[in-house]
C-alpha cells in the first residue's frame, strides 16, 4: 500500500541534542512538508521541498533543520538551538499541482 | 492520546444528529479549500475538497459549503456518528502557479454524545 511513514512515534531528547526525525513516502509525491503542531494551535509550517535537492523555510525554521536527497526522504533535524521542541512533529506529501496533503501519522517530541 | 487542541473551540453534538463546522479564510486570492480530519494521536485525514469556482460539494455524509463573498468555509456532517469525534480543520491554497502551500486553521473539535 502507497503511504508516508514516520519514525518513531514517540522520541525523547535531552537538553542539546540534536535529534532526526525520519519521514518516508512511496506515493511518488513530488513536494514534502513538514509541520508543528502544539496544543490549541493550528498547523505551522517548518519546511518544504518542491523536488529533490530543494527546499524551503516554512514560517517557523528555525533551529530545525532538513535535506532532500532522495524523492522518497525529507529528515527533519531538531538541533539545540531549538528552545521548545516539545511538540507534535507531522510530514506530509502531495503532488506538484494543487491538491491536497497526504500525511504521516506523527512523531511526539519531548525533551527530559 | 495525543494532547492535540486542548484551547480548540469544541462543538457537541448528539448522536445522529447534524453537524456544522464553520471556518473564516483569510484570503481571498486562495482557489482551494480542503476539511482535514484528526483523531487523537494521529497525522490529520483528508475528508473532502474544493475549488474556488465551487459553492458546494457533497461527499459521503459531508458537505462542504464555499462563501467567497465573505471568505466563510463550512463542513456539514449528516447523522454524526461517534467515530465522527475529532478535531476538524480547513485549509485554504494560495495559488502561487506551483505546489499547493495549505494554511490551516486553528481547528474545532466535534464532540458526539451518546
Amino acid at each position: 500500500d502507497g503511504g508516508i511513514t514516520q519514525s518513531p512515534k514517540y522520541l525523547f531528547r535531552k537538553e542539546g541534542q540534536n535529534v532526526t526525525l525520519s519521514c518516508e513516502q512511496n506515493l511518488n509525491h513530488d513536494a514534502m512538508y513538514w509541520y508543528r503542531q502544539d496544543p490549541g494551535q493550528g498547523l505551522r509550517l517548518i519546511y518544504y521541498s518542491q523536488i529533490v535537492n530543494d527546499f524551503q523555510k516554512g514560517d517557523i525554521a528555525e533551529g530545525y533543520s532538513v535535506s532532500r536527497e532522495k524523492k522518497e526522504s525529507f529528515p527533519l533535524t531538531v538541533t539545540s538551538a531549538q528552545k521548545n521542541p516539545t511538540a507534535f512533529y507531522l510530514c506530509a506529501s502531495s503532488t506538484n499541482r494543487v491538491s491536497g496533503y497526504t500525511f504521516g501519522s506523527g512523531t511526539r517530541l519531548t525533551v527530559v | 492520546g495525543e494532547s492535540v487542541g486542548l484551547h480548540l473551540p469544541t462543538l457537541s453534538v448528539q448522536e445522529g444528529d447534524n453537524s456544522i463546522i464553520n471556518c473564516a479564510y483569510s484570503n481571498s486570492a486562495s482557489d482551494y479549500f480542503i476539511w482535514y480530519k484528526q483523531e487523537s494521536g494521529k497525522g490529520p485525514q483528508f475528508i473532502i475538497d474544493i475549488r474556488s469556482n465551487m459553492d458546494k460539494r457533497q461527499g459521503q455524509r459531508v458537505t462542504v459549503l464555499l462563501n467567497k463573498t465573505v471568505k466563510h468555509l463550512s463542513l456539514q456532517i449528516a447523522a454524526t456518528q461517534p467515530g465522527d469525534s475529532a478535531v476538524y480543520f480547513c485549509a485554504e491554497n494560495i495559488n502561487t502557479g506551483t505546489a499547493s502551500k495549505l494554511t490551516f486553521g486553528t481547528g474545532t473539535r466535534l464532540q458526539v454524545m451518546l
